[in-house]
């Protein structure tokens, strides 16, 4: 049973234009939210974090929204590079380390 | 400062054997956890050490098994490989102070093909 579910495996988008990237979970007491960044043959990178008390956080060209009413966790890269082409996870746990990965998203950028 | 380092990055065996996996975290970092990757699965936890006791466990039978050795590396092994353990196996390090836990690290992973 998916704890996490990123139902987009694939995404593209010109270069430029802003990336979203979606993920729902199921488990209310989660409190701890992830995105990470894998290249191929590499292990996956931190992106960026959010906690519950909150509901939005930059970090450059990226920002995590979190709706928790609805469950749902999303990824804004604004503008998109072609270096961001990558598989993004997400993950979601109630602490730093017994997270839940979705299956991810491969994004690609197109030049 | 280093980053995680995982051997073998690349193993084949067959069903029925046993296989060990190792993990050395970042200096500093005591908390160290496995995760499984496959395709339709995504990264699936396996479970997590801290100072040398397993603290956190996933779902999975008791084939996997790990430890973790005073100076932090960890071990994972897997006994009786069935083909369906052919995944990419991944350890992560994280820092922990006061209780509180900072993002993981994860290493390169170890590809690991049951034939």
């Amino acid at each position: 049973d998916q704890q996490v579910k990123q139902n987009s495996p694939s995404l593209s988008v010109q270069e430029g234009r802003i990336s979203i990237l979606n993920c729902d979970y199921t488990n209310s007491m989660f409190d701890y939210f992830l995105w990470y960044k894998k290249y191929p043959a590499e292990g996956p990178t931190f992106l960026i974090s959010i906690s519950s008390i909150k509901d939005k956080n930059e970090d450059g060209r990226f920002t995590v929204f979190l709706n928790k009413s609805a469950k749902h966790l999303s990824l804004h890269i604004v503008p998109s590079q072609p270096g961001d082409s990558a598989v993004y996870f997400c993950a979601v746990g109630t602490g730093a380390n017994n997270l839940f990965f979705g299956t991810g998203t491969r994004l690609t950028v197109i030049p | 400062k280093a980053g995680v380092t995982q051997t073998p990055r690349y193993l084949i065996k067959t069903r029925g054997q046993q296989v060990t996996l190792s993990c050395s975290p970042i200096s500093g970092h005591r908390s160290v956890s496995w995760y499984q990757q496959t395709p339709g699965q995504g990264l699936q936890f396996l479970f997590e050490y801290f100072s040398e006791t397993q603290r956190n466990k996933g779902n999975f039978p008791g084939r996997f098994s790990g430890r973790q050795f005073s100076n932090s590396r960890s071990e994972m092994n897997v006994s009786t490989l069935e083909l369906g353990d052919s995944a990419l196996y991944l350890c992560a390090s994280s820092f922990e102070t006061g209780g509180l836990s900072y993002e993981q690290y994860f290493g390169p992973g170890t590809r690991l093909t049951v034939t």
